[in-house]
């Protein structure tokens, strides 16, 4: 089946810092990909839309400038998260299409906790 | 707008015994169902999807769900409980021909399977 990785599972920074998360399709290749934001006991919000050699599609109220995508290749997309805050802190899932997969029909990564201190 | 909701926050089965996580959506036209399930600090895991044809849909780890488009709800079952399915479950919804972009979470239900 489909995989995606995400590094890394956890991290820690200082209020200030920039962290970045990494997001791989491991044995498909994916021009589009997805990264989300879960608060605790909370549904996945979208913040954006990744695509392959093109500008990020940001969700309405996400800023685009404090959450940095690229997507380098069709098996890498990264968010960073510049100048990060307290309020940052939160469970930050990627996911890929699988191509000819029916849409919705996606696979996440595990996950990635980050915590602003 | 698309929209899923699922009504419990919180679902506890015994071991063994039958369980329901339900959920209803909102969208127009014929829609594309999905259920994921969630572990403690993990991603999504995929569970099944309902596209079209059988309103019986056969998924991952003995799970199931029936589409009733009536009742606009997609319910998501298994005969028998095991401890190991206690997770966190989500309901999804994407409108026919829509991107995935327009994939749409429901609020998610905890399971607690009781031994």
């Amino acid at each position: 089946g489909a995989v995606v990785s995400q590094h890394p599972s956890r991290v820690i920074c200082k209020s200030g810092t920039s962290v970045k998360i990494e997001c791989r399709s491991l044995d498909f290749q994916a021009t589009t990909m997805f990264w989300y934001r879960q608060f605790p006991k909370q549904s996945l919000m979208l913040m954006a839309t990744s695509n392959e050699g093109s500008k990020a599609t940001y969700e309405q109220g996400v800023e685009k400038d404090k959450f940095l995508i690229n997507h380098a290749s069709l098996t890498l997309s990264t968010l960073t998260v510049t100048s990060a805050h307290p309020e940052d802190s939160s469970f930050y899932i990627c996911s890929a299409r699988v191509g000819g997969g029916a849409p919705g029909e996606q696979y996440f990564g595990p996950g990635t906790r980050l915590t602003v201190t | 707008a698309q929209s899923v909701a699922q009504p419990e926050d919180q679902v506890n089965v015994a071991e063994g015994n039958p369980l329901t996580v339900k959920c209803t959506y909102s969208v127009s036209g014929n829609p594309y169902l999905f259920w994921y399930v969630q572990y403690p600090n993990r991603g999504l895991q995929f569970l099944l999807k309902y596209i079209t044809g059988d309103n019986l849909v056969k998924g991952s780890y003995g799970f199931e769900a029936e589409f009733n488009k009536s009742q606009t709800s997609f319910h998501l079952k298994k005969p028998s409980a095991l401890v190991s399915d206690s997770a966190l479950y989500f309901c999804a919804v994407s409108p026919p021909g829509g991107s995935a972009r327009q994939l749409t979470f429901g609020s998610g239900t905890q399971l607690t399977v009781l031994p």
